[in-house]
């Protein structure tokens, strides 16, 4: 069966200092590789994607994500993090069975201390 | 080009009554699939609709349904309510161009059942 990890439900970070937020994935098949940052009362946003190609994928408001095969992460970073980016912190990935079918982690809380 | 579009995005309900929410996709989207989100389950899947047709379904019970319009436009019902379907329930729709692996959430329907 398929699943998706988050380590660590909470991660606290000064800002300006290097936010990471961990995640595996578990699959049979190769599944296509999602973040996304949802902020208070609003829905999940799309930071960055992973489908096929270049395993070092850049997204909006300056996350990058690497897809590791052999280690089945998909480990989310920022050099620097800015207050803006406290928020909670989605990892998911999509199989085809039949249809796309995205399964979620359960979410990494991302407090940004001043 | 418009998001997903889910209304009401506020709503209070009395245990037993039901509920309809909607959801219309991103133009030119023919999948939406729905999710309940809450603090204590985090984000678990609820169906998957293509061309009007249930292609995939959640571990939920019966009382929770959902359909599909010809416009891509869908609904969800959920009927006898309870305390615990008090949720945020997410809307998100995929296809067109970057693909139907990619979903595209709303900004979700805040259902409180009392």
């Amino acid at each position: 069966a398929q699943s998706v990890t988050q380590l660590g439900s909470h991660v606290s970070v000064s800002e300006g200092a290097l936010v990471l937020l961990r995640c595996n994935y578990s699959s049979s098949v190769p599944p296509y590789l999602f973040w996304y940052v949802q902020y208070p009362n609003q829905g999940l946003q799309l930071l960055l994607k992973y489908t096929t190609g270049a395993t070092l994928v850049k997204g909006i408001n300056g996350f990058e994500a690497e897809f590791k095969k052999s280690e089945t992460s998909f480990h989310l970073t920022k050099p620097s993090a800015h207050m803006s980016d406290a928020a909670e912190y989605f990892c998911a990935a999509s199989f085809y069975t039949g249809g796309f079918k995205t399964i979620f982690g359960a979410g990494t809380r991302l407090f940004v201390k001043a | 080009k418009a998001g997903v579009t889910q209304t009401p995005r506020y709503l209070i309900k009395t245990r037993g009554q039901q509920v309809t929410l909607s959801c219309s996709p991103i133009s030119g989207h023919r999948s939406v699939s729905w999710y309940q989100q809450t603090p204590g389950q985090g984000l678990q899947f609820l169906f998957e609709y293509f061309s009007e047709t249930q292609r995939n379904k959640g571990n939920f019970p019966g009382r929770f349904s959902g359909r599909q319009f010809s416009n891509s436009r869908s609904e969800m019902n959920v009927s006898t309510l309870e305390l615990g379907d008090s949720a945020l329930y997410l809307c998100a729709s995929s296809g067109g161009t970057a693909g139907e692996n990619t979903i595209y959430f709303g900004e979700g329907s805040w259902l409180t059942v009392v």
